[in-house]
């Protein structure tokens, strides 16, 4: 266990739909990563929340949006779904502003399945 | 552009045959270069940082090394429970205020008993 969780661990849903994945970094870590993992793209950053305000975007679609709560925990909220849009969607956390000496902590995803 | 290319995609291995793993980047002042490891269905698994040309760092049977241009993931003597795909991120100096990682595509590394 890595202390990052993210619910759900597997989602099925039809195009057009919307869902929310949820993550919650490990204790005392103030920075919230998301990641996007096809199997054509590899690892793609999407966005980070550093305590509460978001501090950098990636190749984050319009379709996509993240918010960081009070309690540190996050949400990524993935709206018009597309099949391109199937992939593991993991969160990651790391103490401060930057990734620390050992990169960050990943969590085990969340398998997005659009059918 | 910054860029991180791994090589190759993927290797097989039969046990105790040693072998490296490349990670080529492009990037606008390096910040830190991160090795992980991943496991199917998993998240990626911090293994090694290295900062500056020179650098090397071991684990068990790894050992990573980074010139001004590359690094490269020695796997001495592998075991089928090295067996995983190895992932290379840089943090990039045009990030210097975040802490985005671009990432390789990743190696899949099978070890055959």
């Amino acid at each position: 266990d890595s202390g990052v969780t993210q619910t759900p661990k597997h989602l099925i849903t039809a195009t057009g739909q919307r869902v929310t994945l949820r993550c919650s970094p490990r204790s005392g870590d103030l920075s919230v990563y998301w990641y996007q993992q096809s199997l054509d793209q590899g690892l793609q950053f999407l966005i980070q929340y550093y305590n509460g305000e978001e501090r950098a975007k990636g190749n984050i679609l319009e379709r996509f949006s993240a918010q960081q709560f009070p309690d540190l925990h996050s949400e990524l909220n993935l709206s018009s779904l597309e099949l391109g849009d199937s992939a593991l969607y993991f969160c990651a956390s790391s103490p401060g502003p930057q990734s620390s000496g050992y990169g960050y902590t990943f969590g085990s995803g969340t398998r997005l399945t659009v059918v | 552009e910054d860029q991180v290319t791994q090589s190759p995609e993927a290797l097989r291995l039969q046990e105790g045959e040693s072998s490296s793993l490349n990670c080529s980047y492009t990037v606008s002042g390096l910040r830190g270069l991160f090795w992980y490891r991943q496991d199917p269905g998993k998240g990626p698994e911090f293994l090694f940082t290295l900062y500056s040309a020179g650098e090397e760092k071991e684990k068990e049977r790894l050992k990573a090394t980074l010139t001004k241009k590359e690094s490269f993931l020695h796997i001495t003597a592998p075991k089928p429970e090295d067996s995983a795909t190895y992932l290379c991120a840089v943090h990039a100096g045009g990030s210097s205020n975040t802490g985005k990682l671009i990432f390789g595509q990743g190696t899949t590394l099978q070890v055959k008993p």
